[in-house]
């Protein structure tokens, strides 16, 4: 199975601020990772899929990058609707498998 | 407007059984491959089960293999999973959510549905 790693678990930062969340896999898996949104008691929203793709509807500030086994989402301006948390998943082969999630915190 | 609704959810006793569905609407139900993904209270992600537009390929979690089944029923527009033996470890929010080809992510998602395995 493919691991993935995300740092780091929780992240305090002020509207504004830029935040960067990377996510490791444990293999190469070209760029098939997918990075989702999740506020508490709400299913997850896509954001970002093969790697730099922007859903649709998703708000420009929102971006990712990578290729491989190394990834990154990121909030170039955060929001005050942004404050939530973020997990990646590699979207290469089954078992489909997620990283561990960040925390996205008002500091 | 593309929309998934879940239920079936509830208490039920270890080793008991339980059936979830997924209700869709909005979208070609048949021409899309779909997936099962379920989180534990507190807790993050797990994917449990994929499913091909037609039916033909199904893939399952090692944690549910053998006790879960996916299914699907295009001309109903419904996906289904059936639970058996249930275990405590089990209990969680399970939402159904339409595959994103190519790849395997997953837009949008139901809202899920709470299942307890409680005695």
């Amino acid at each position: 199975d493919i691991q993935m790693t995300q740092s780091p678990s929780s992240v305090s930062a002020s509207v504004g601020d830029r935040v960067t969340i990377t996510c490791q896999a444990s293999q190469g898996i070209s760029s098939w990772l997918a990075w989702y949104q999740q506020k508490p008691g709400k299913a997850p929203k896509l954001l970002i899929y093969a790697a730099s793709s922007l859903q649709s509807g998703v708000p420009s500030r929102f971006s990712g990058s990578g290729s491989g086994t190394d990834f990154t989402l990121t909030i170039s301006s955060l929001q005050p609707e942004d404050f939530a948390t973020y997990y990646c998943q590699q979207a290469n082969s089954f078992p489909l498998t997620f990283g561990g999630g960040t925390k996205v915190e008002i500091k | 407007e593309v929309q998934l609704v879940e239920s079936g959810g509830g208490l039920v006793q270890p080793g008991g059984s339980l059936r979830l569905s997924c209700a869709a609407s909005g979208f070609t139900f048949s021409s899309f491959e779909m997936n099962w993904v379920r989180q534990a209270p507190g807790k993050g992600l797990e994917w449990v089960s994929y499913i091909s537009s037609s039916g033909s390929t199904i893939y399952y979690a090692d944690s549910v293999k053998g006790r879960f089944t996916i299914s699907r029923d295009n001309a109903k527009k419904s996906l289904n999973l059936q639970m058996n033996s249930l275990r405590a470890e089990d209990t969680a929010v399970y939402y159904c959510a339409r595959v994103l080809a190519p790849g395997y992510s997953s837009s949008p998602w139901g809202q899920g549905t709470l299942v307890t395995v409680s005695s």
